[in-house]
């Protein structure tokens, strides 16, 4: 158990520019989310896949905001014309599949910082 | 709506004391329950969960949460503080139905521990 990676840890980017986040999960995990934390405050959900199938996403998820897991094993995240708002942390968690009470397992998280 | 509240947004205690850490949901079905510690530009740990079955739940490093139906709190205690758990604390909820599993979490309480 390698523990789920997330690349790149910090990413500073003028306003307007895309980016895009990479997330490898515990490799045994189907489920993969992605959550984004604000300064002061928990995490919030962005979106699910279960395998490659994207399950659901926030209405926090504007379309700006798009992400893939093509093979279901990695995921990315791309925003794109990142604004001011954006900047937060952007934690990748995975669980087993089954039952929604296994735990999900974090990520260090992409730290973006819009200048 | 279905919620989670902690109580108290920082929490300081002496080293050796003890730790209780308030975390309150409001749902009208029994979630699931999840205690996460933050370390600094570090992802979520798990420390603890609820599911089913016996209350009184122990996790790592001495910590133990009670799920408590009637009051709907899931608060997290140690009996003795030490140094190195100073950190952010996060309980999570997954209210279960079509939530496909993600967390709602609370905004965290900051853990000072002093010698």
């Amino acid at each position: 158990d390698t523990g789920v990676s997330q690349d790149p840890r910090h990413k500073i980017t003028k306003r307007g520019q895309n980016v895009t986040f990479r997330c490898d999960p515990i490799s045994e995990h189907n489920r993969l989310y992605w959550y984004r934390q604000t300064l002061g405050q928990g995490p919030e959900f962005l979106t699910y896949f279960q395998n490659e199938a994207q399950l659901e996403k926030s209405r926090l998820l504007s379309d700006r905001f798009s992400a893939e897991r093509p093979k279901g094993s990695f995921s990315t995240l791309e925003i794109q014309r990142t604004e001011q708002g954006d900047s937060a942390m952007y934690l990748c968690a995975s669980s087993l599949d089954g039952a929604f009470n296994q735990p999900q397992h974090f990520g260090d998280g992409t730290r973006l910082s819009i200048l | 709506a279905q919620s989670v509240t902690q109580l108290g947004s920082h929490v300081s205690v002496s080293e050796g004391a003890l730790v209780l850490l308030r975390c309150n949901y409001s749902s009208s079905v029994p979630p699931y329950l999840f205690w996460y510690v933050q370390y600094p530009n570090q992802g979520l740990q798990l420390l603890l969960k609820y599911t089913t079955g016996a209350t009184l739940v122990k996790g790592i490093n001495g910590f133990e949460a009670e799920f408590k139906k009637s009051e709907t709190s899931f608060h997290l205690t140690k009996p003795s503080a030490h140094m190195s758990d100073a950190a952010e604390y996060f309980c999570a909820v997954n209210f279960g139905g079509t939530s496909y599993g993600k967390l709602t979490f609370g905004q965290g309480t900051i853990l000072t521990v002093h010698p």
